[in-house]
Order: C-alpha cells, then sequence, then structure tokens
C-alpha cells in the first residue's frame, strides 16, 4: 500500500511568487495535517482536517497561506506571495480517526522549499 | 500552550551500546505519544505508538514507555548500530487530535 505522497520533493522560486504544494494521503485516513519544519526544529502544525473540513488552521498565516482539501482526499498548500522566512520543509500526514482513538499517524517525504 | 522537550538535543555512542532517549511533556490530558524517526533530508517514519491506556510498547530493538504522572516517555534502543544514525522525535497526542512536536535528539552510532 502506498504511503502518504508529497509533491514536488523540491521547490526553489523567487520571494514575492507563488507556490503549491500537493498531498495524496493513505487511502481511508480521515484526518489530513499540513506541517512546517524549519531545521533544526520540530514539527509545527500548520492546519487539520477532518475529512474536508478544516477544523484547525490557527496556525496558519492566512494573509499569505491558503489550504483545501476537495472531497475529503487530496490536498493543496498554496503560499502567494511567498517570503524568504517561508523556506523550510512542508510536510503532510494522515492518520485514521475510528470511533475517538487516534491511530498511527503517517507522513509523506516532505517538500523543501527554498525562497530566493 | 502544549510543550513537548527532548533532551539530550544531540547524542554520539559506540555501536553496540544501549540507549534511552528523554521526551518529556507538559500536559497530563495525553491521548497518545507517538514516536518517529527522521534522516536527512527526509520525511517521518513512525516508529511506535502509545496510547494513553498502555505503559510501553516494543518494536524489535526498540521499547518506548510512557509514565502520563511523571510527564514522561523514553525511547530505549537495544544493541545500537550505525543504521540508527538519525533524528528521533516524540509527538504528544491531545485529545483535539493535534499532534506536538518535541525538537528531537539527534543520534551518532559510531563504528
Amino acid at each position: 500500500e502506498a504511503g502518504v505522497v508529497q509533491s514536488p520533493r523540491y521547490k526553489i522560486i523567487e520571494k514575492k511568487q507563488p507556490v503549491a504544494f500537493w498531498c495524496n494521503p493513505i487511502s481511508g485516513h480521515n484526518t489530513l495535517y499540513w506541517y512546517r519544519q524549519n531545521l533544526g526544529q520540530g514539527p509545527e502544525l500548520l492546519i487539520r482536517y477532518e475529512n474536508e473540513e478544516a477544523v484547525d488552521d490557527s496556525q496558519l498565516p492566512k494573509d499569505r497561506f491558503s489550504a483545501e482539501r476537495l472531497k475529503g482526499v487530496d490536498s493543496t498548500l498554496k503560499i502567494q506571495p511567498a517570503e524568504l522566512g517561508d523556506s523550510a520543509v512542508y510536510l503532510c500526514a494522515s492518520r485514521l480517526e475510528v470511533f475517538g482513538v487516534h491511530t498511527e499517524a503517517f507522513f509523506g517525504q516532505g517538500t523543501r522549499l527554498t525562497v530566493v | 500552550k502544549q510543550e513537548v522537550t527532548q533532551i539530550p538535543a544531540a547524542l554520539s555512542v559506540p555501536e553496540g551500546e544501549n540507549l534511552v532517549l528523554n521526551c518529556s511533556f507538559t500536559d497530563s490530558a495525553i491521548y497518545n505519544l507517538q514516536w518517529f524517526r527522521q534522516d536527512p533530508g527526509k520525511g517521518l517514519t513512525s516508529l511506535l505508538l502509545i496510547q494513553s491506556s498502555q505503559r510501553e510498547q516494543t518494536s524489535g530493538r526498540l521499547n518506548a514507555s510512557l509514565d502520563k504522572s511523571s510527564g514522561r516517555s523514553t525511547l530505549y534502543i537495544a544493541a545500537s548500530q550505525p543504521g540508527d544514525s538519525a533524528t528521533y522525535l516524540c509527538a504528544f497526542g491531545a485529545g483535539s487530535y493535534q499532534l506536538t512536536f518535541g525538537k528531537g535528539t539527534k543520534l551518532s552510532v559510531i563504528p
């Protein structure tokens, strides 16, 4: 079974340009997370989806970041316009929530964004 | 705000040694704790998940324990190998389904 798939793996853009990341979670997983990881730090949550609903986006910089999860499956995270400080690794994760039980979370390989 | 602390930040051990990585958290209302491994330039690989009702989980040479009363979890690695070199991250699972991460412990196993 395929794991969480993210694309692209790497992206280099100039500041003020837009960029988008794509995530395909594990089939059947109803919860999807986007995290940002800076060098030497742990991942920090940007947004969490339950099916197609964004249930926690308090850490998402809404002036420039947006996300969507169409039909409760694939998700895209967009930055427009990008700033130098947005350089980081963007990680997508998914898990299955069953009757309130928190199952194991699985992560994709991440997208390394460099803004120049 | 939940805080997760991992000490030490880096650890270097000779091959074959047993070692313990530590993770502490401030909120006793824990649902689960998950340990991950991250190789350079890669995503996170899940190692072990401990539910709040459990005290430990084992997988091969890895054993993770959870002590809710003291706010601590440990990851024990037996007979370390150079291939175990990576950064190990713990994540606190809250009732809101959030996962809050520590900054990780970078492990180097010297042949």
